[in-house]
């Protein structure tokens, strides 16, 4: 069966410092991956998608970036915080072809003070 | 651009009650429906999906929802409300086709009252 993973869980940050997530994926190839923030009370927004290694899109114009290493990782990145990078980050995949749904990780919470 | 709507930020019912959320979506094409469930500090979780065939669609924990084409809607319903149902929940749209990415609507928080 397939299992998402992500870490941390949670992390507090000071304003200016960098920031890496991971996501990764078990028991699939060849994912389509996402990020996701969902800031507090409000919905889910798409950061990125990956349809493979090396391709990343951009939804929406922000202070953060995502790479894609290996075919199951994700990894969201920024060089300097800011205090708006707060929130709930999800990794979400799913598996292409006729396979809509996507599947969701446990989500890290990040406060930046 | 396709669009989700859910009214109603808040739900509250009694146990034992009817649950029913309301979405509606906006789609150029014909469009794949999902309900989603979050519990708090958890990632979200599939009830149930619409692709094609049968417009009602069973999930887990009892749910439902019916695709409307002509309402353009995808109400999500369960007939008797437990307390472990009180949760946030997401409607979601897709196009199938793409890199299959959904739009979300902004969710509706369910509270079931003893």
């Amino acid at each position: 069966s397939q299992t998402i993973h992500q870490w941390p869980a949670t992390l507090v940050q000071p304003v200016g410092s960098p920031l890496s997530l991971e996501c990764t994926v078990e028991g699939t190839s060849n994912p389509n991956l996402y990020w996701y923030r969902q800031a507090a009370g409000r919905g889910l927004q798409l950061l990125f998608y990956s349809v493979g290694i090396g391709q990343i899109s951009s939804e929406v114009p922000q202070n953060l970036s995502a790479s894609r290493p290996q075919d199951r990782q994700f990894i969201l990145s920024s060089k300097k915080l800011l205090l708006s990078d707060s929130g709930f980050y999800l990794c979400a995949w799913s598996g292409g072809g006729l396979s809509y749904e996507q599947f969701f990780g446990p989500g890290t919470r990040l406060t930046v003070l | 651009a396709q669009s989700v709507t859910q009214l109603g930020s808040h739900v509250s019912v009694s146990e034992g009650a009817l649950v029913l959320l309301r979405c509606n979506y906006s789609s150029s094409v014909p469009p794949y429906l999902f309900w989603y469930v979050q519990y708090p500090n958890q990632g979200l979780q599939l009830l149930l999906k619409y692709t094609t065939g049968a417009t009602l669609v069973k999930g887990i924990n009892g749910f439902e929802a019916e695709f409307k084409k002509s309402e353009t809607s995808f109400h999500l319903t369960k007939p008797s409300a437990h307390m472990s149902d009180a949760a946030e929940y997401f409607c979601a749209v897709s196009q199938p086709q793409g890199a299959q990415k959904l739009v979300f609507g902004q969710g509706t928080r369910l509270t079931i009252n003893p």
